[in-house]
């Protein structure tokens, strides 16, 4: 596809449970980022990846969020232990550009909602 | 710290009456604005970059410009499927990731 996927597009879990969110990158694309926009808020920023590294893990909540990527490619955004405040839409975005400049192209999102 | 606010929270206008959407910015440093789009339900979609004041770009009916304090997002004669929220973010000197304003939320009637 020529745009940034993100699976599944809906999650519904039970309090305490851990969840995997997937996203898949445009093909080359070298910067990969997750954002979290919850009912009310701006969009706020988690994590930063430059190929498979991550140098800006500033915005993660809390240890319970972890992400890491592969091949310089795919990623995968884990929450353990999940709680009701982790409800939100979660939001990955690639840009050619690393560091932050150049247009960064969004996915549709993964919709959690914790129970 | 970096700081992005958009006014109004939400706009409505008749179809055909020309209007703007103003973002204001503190930041350290900019090294970009930019402009998305969002329908509900979905990624945002990009609009448009500035890099510095006195830079303006246009796409259809929408026009962004920039100064060093604020961006403008210019609506001339809107229609029914320009409705959407309108994000404004920035990019500066302080880190990787793009600081968004909480958006603008227009309607555009018939």
């Amino acid at each position: 596809g020529a745009g940034v996927s993100q699976s599944p597009s809906n999650k519904v879990t039970e309090k305490g449970k851990d969840v995997e969110l997937r996203c898949d990158p445009i093909s080359g694309h070298t910067a990969l980022y997750w954002y979290r926009q919850s009912l009310g808020q701006g969009l706020e920023f988690l994590i930063y990846f430059q190929g498979n590294s991550a140098p800006d893990k500033s915005g993660l909540p809390s240890d319970r969020f972890s992400a890491e990527r592969t091949g310089g490619s795919v990623s995968t955004l884990t929450i353990q232990r999940t709680q009701q405040e982790d409800s939100a839409v979660y939001l990955c975005a690639s840009s050619e550009s690393t560091g932050g400049l150049g247009e960064q192209f969004f996915g549709p999102g993964t919709r959690l909602t914790v129970l | 710290e970096d700081q992005v606010t958009q006014s109004p929270e939400a706009l409505r206008l008749q179809e055909g009456e020309s209007s703007s959407l103003n973002c204001s910015y503190t930041v350290s440093g900019l090294r970009g604005l930019f402009w998305y789009r969002q329908d509900p339900g979905k990624g945002p979609e990009f609009l448009f970059t500035l890099y510095s004041a006195g830079e303006e770009k246009e796409k259809e009916r929408l026009k962004a410009t920039l100064t060093k304090k604020e961006s403008f997002l210019h609506i001339t004669a809107p229609k029914p499927e320009d409705s959407a929220t309108y994000l404004c973010a920035v990019n500066s000197n302080s880190g990787y990731a793009l600081n968004f304003g909480k958006g603008t939320s227009l309607l555009v009637t018939p």
